[in-house]
C-alpha cells in the first residue's frame, strides 16, 4: 500500500511570506503528526490531528497552524516566515497501533 | 513524556553486534518503549516496541530490565547500511505526539 506522501519535496521562500505544506496519509490512518527536524533543536512535534481535530499541540507559536479534511489529509501552514523556520518538516500518519508511519518530508529554506 | 538519555554516537565495525542503551528513569506505568531509525533527509522508520523483558523482530532486539529504567537495543551483524541515528522514545503505545530526543549515531565501518 502507499506510504505517507507529502509535498512539496522541496520549498524555497522569502521571509515574511507564508507557506502550506500537505501530507496524505496512509488510507484509513486518521492520525496525522506533523514534526520540524533542524541540526540545532532535533525532531520536535508540532501538533496531531485525529479525526479532522486538532488533539495534541506542541511548544510552537502561533504562526504554525495546520488542518485536517475529512479524507484525513492533513496541511500545515507557516505564516510570517522567518530565518529559523527553515527545516525538514515531516508527517506522520498512525493507525493508533505502534507505529507511526513517517513521509519523506517537506525541505523548507527560507532566505 | 518521559524523558530519554542515550549515547551520542557508537562506531561498530560491519558484522558485529550493536547494543544500544536508553536510559528512562522517569518511565510511567503505561508507557512503552519505542526505538526508530532515520537515515539523512528521510523520515525516521520504527524499528521496534516493547513493554518489558525481551521483544524480538526480524531486525531487532529489545531488552528491558525489570526495573523499565532503561532499555537495550540489539543490532545482530550491522551492515553499512545500518548506519543511520536511532531513536529511543517512552510514551503511550499508539500515541503520535512523539518526543525524539538526541539520538544515537551509528556508524557502521566496513
Amino acid at each position: 500500500k502507499a506510504g505517507v506522501t507529502q509535498t512539496p519535496r522541496y520549498l524555497i521562500k522569502t521571509r515574511g511570506q507564508q507557506v502550506t505544506l500537505s501530507c496524505s496519509p496512509i488510507s484509513g490512518h486518521r492520525s496525522v503528526s506533523w514534526y520540524q527536524q533542524t541540526p540545532g533543536q532535533g525532531l520536535q512535534f508540532l501538533f496531531e490531528y485525529f479525526s479532522e481535530t486538532q488533539r495534541n499541540k506542541g511548544n510552537f507559536p502561533g504562526r504554525f497552524s495546520g488542518r485536517q479534511f475529512s479524507n484525513s489529509r492533513s496541511e500545515m501552514n507557516v505564516s510570517t516566515l522567518e530565518l529559523g523556520d527553515s527545516a525538514l518538516y515531516l508527517c506522520a500518519s498512525s493507525l493508533g497501533a505502534a507505529e507511526a508511519f513517517f513521509g519523506q518530508g517537506t525541505r523548507l529554506t527560507v532566505v | 513524556l518521559a524523558k530519554t538519555t542515550q549515547p551520542i554516537s557508537m562506531d561498530s565495525y560491519e558484522g558485529q553486534e550493536v547494543n544500544i542503551t536508553c536510559s528512562h528513569n522517569n518511565i510511567a506505568t503505561n508507557d512503552y518503549i519505542t526505538w526508530y531509525q532515520q537515515f539523512p533527509s528521510q523520515g525516521p522508520r520504527f524499528i521496534i516496541q516493547g513493554y518489558k523483558t525481551k521483544v524480538t523482530n526480524e531486525v531487532a532486539s529489545l531488552f528491558i530490565p525489570a526495573d523499565r529504567k532503561s532499555s537495550t537495543l540489539s543490532l545482530p551483524r550491522v551492515s553499512l547500511s545500518d548506519t543511520a541515528v536511532y531513536y529511543c522514545l517512552v510514551g503511550e503505545t499508539g500515541a503520535n505526539n512523539l518526543f525524539f530526543g538526541t539520538g544515537t549515531r551509528l556508524t557502521v565501518i566496513p
